[in-house]
């Protein structure tokens, strides 16, 4: 049963870096069937989603959202079995409620939810 | 991108109804459609993946059906747990986009 722990500040001020971690359980970031997505969710942007990394054939690969590429990041880090989120240069349009996912198509498995409200 | 629309934005119905959510797509997306419930407070939860396969645990009175661009999902019968917000869901190509969500109130 796959299980994914989110950790992070709950508080970013604005022009900062966003960065929160995902821990999994019961699989690995490494797989070559999974994704490892991150979503966000706020009042005025609804569900939307930032991105994902996924390893192929011995490779990483990872794929933005248009609205974030200039300023995200999504790592795997294989000696701890997890993946990060960064997103530089935030503003209070960033404030909302993130998820991580698992699932290259329906996303069977996410993490708990994390807080992040951009403010000084 | 592929925009996703979903109709009704809102719908109040009793308990023991049956309820029909639908879910329109920009353009083809084949089979790539996922539904998601959504209580307050909580992640949205995997309901139905591949426009129709019912994800494992999630009671059968949950059925979705289409492909293409027109997909709706279907509650048989209402129960008092089944009253929350539901998404729609393409995963055919990045980025990945939800539906604005649908909103199931008890009347």
């Amino acid at each position: 049963q796959v299980h994914l722990q989110q950790s992070g500040p709950g508080l970013v001020k604005p022009s900062q870096t966003l960065s929160l971690t995902c821990a999994i359980s019961g699989d690995s970031v490494s797989s070559n069937s999974g994704a490892w997505n991150w979503i966000r969710q706020s009042p005025s942007r609804g569900l939307e989603w930032l991105g994902r990394t996924y390893y192929r054939s011995s490779k990483w690969y990872n794929d933005y959202a248009v609205s974030v590429n200039s300023r995200i990041t999504i790592n795997a880090d294989t000696s701890k079995n997890q993946f990060s989120l960064q997103l530089n240069s935030v503003t209070p349009e960033d404030t909302a409620v993130y998820y991580c996912t698992s699932g290259p198509g329906g996303m069977d498995v996410w993490g708990q939810g994390t807080t992040v409200t951009v403010s000084s | 991108d592929i925009q996703m629309t979903q109709s009704p934005s809102s719908l109040s119905a009793s308990v023991g109804d049956r309820v029909t959510i639908t879910c329109r797509a920009s353009q083809t997306i084949s089979s790539y459609l996922n539904w998601y419930q959504q209580k307050p407070g909580k992640a949205p939860k995997l309901l139905i993946y591949a426009a129709s396969s019912l994800q494992s645990g999630v009671p059968s009175s949950f059925s979705g059906s289409g492909s293409g661009t027109d997909f709706t999902l279907t509650i048989s019968s209402l129960q008092p747990e089944d009253f929350a917000t539901y998404y729609c869901q393409q995963t055919y190509s990045t980025p990945i986009t939800f539906g604005q969500g649908t909103r199931l109130e008890i009347k």
